[in-house]
């Protein structure tokens, strides 16, 4: 199986910081990597899939990129509705897999 | 509008069964792939379960394999997930989802509906 180590678990940041949240993958899955976003008591929602490309509605401070088997969510100018936990998900082979998530608050 | 809308959740003990039934609206369910994750209370999500448009091929972590059974009816646009032998550790919520065609994550989710197996 594919494992995907998150890091951070969490993650303090000030209103209009830069955030950086990373996966990395226990092998080469190409750009099958998919970030999500969950709000407490709601479903995860989609903010990037194939690595790189911002979901339908999404708002452009988001951005995944990758480097190797290592792969990034970033949040430009963090904002209050960014609250939530953050999970990735490799999608590139059965059993698909999680990160552990992280949970990103407002300092 | 794309639409999960999951029913069938409660309180059951362990050792017995529920069916979870998920009904999709928005889209011609009959041409994606769907699946089931869920996530035990404050904890992350686990893939539970893949099915293919038609039915015929079905994944399953190693978690549920032999227990869970994930099938679809395409009249009805409807998925569901039987799940047998239930153990405490099967607690969570339980979302639909659909995966995106081609490239397999799942772009869509049900609001969930909560499990809890305790005697």
């Amino acid at each position: 199986d594919i494992q995907m180590t998150q890091s951070p678990a969490s993650l303090s940041a000030s209103l209009e910081e830069i955030v950086t949240i990373t996966c990395q993958a226990s092998q080469d899955i190409g750009n099958y990597l998919s970030w999500y976003q969950q709000k407490l008591g709601k479903s995860p929602q989609l903010l990037i899939h194939s690595a790189t490309s911002l979901a339908d509605g999404v708002p452009s401070r988001f951005s995944g990129s990758r480097s190797g088997t290592q792969y990034s969510l970033k949040i430009n100018r963090l904002q209050v509705e960014d609250t939530g936990i953050y999970y990735c998900l490799q999608h590139y082979s059965a059993p698909w897999t999680f990160g552990g998530g992280t949970k990103l608050e407002l300092k | 509008e794309v639409q999960l809308v999951e029913s069938g959740g409660g309180l059951v003990q362990p050792g017995r069964s529920l069916k979870l039934s998920c009904a999709a609206s928005g889209f011609t369910f009959s041409n994606y792939y769907m699946a089931w994750v869920r996530q035990a209370p404050k904890k992350g999500l686990e893939w539970v379960a893949t099915i293919s448009t038609s039915g015929s091929r079905t994944y399953y972590p190693d978690s549920v394999k032999g227990r869970f059974t994930i099938s679809r009816d395409n009249a009805k646009s409807s998925l569901y997930l039987q799940m047998n032998s239930l153990k405490s550790e099967d607690t969570a919520t339980y979302y639909c989802a659909r995966h995106r065609k081609t490239a397999y994550y799942f772009d869509y989710w049900g609001q969930g509906v909560m499990v809890t197996v305790s005697s």
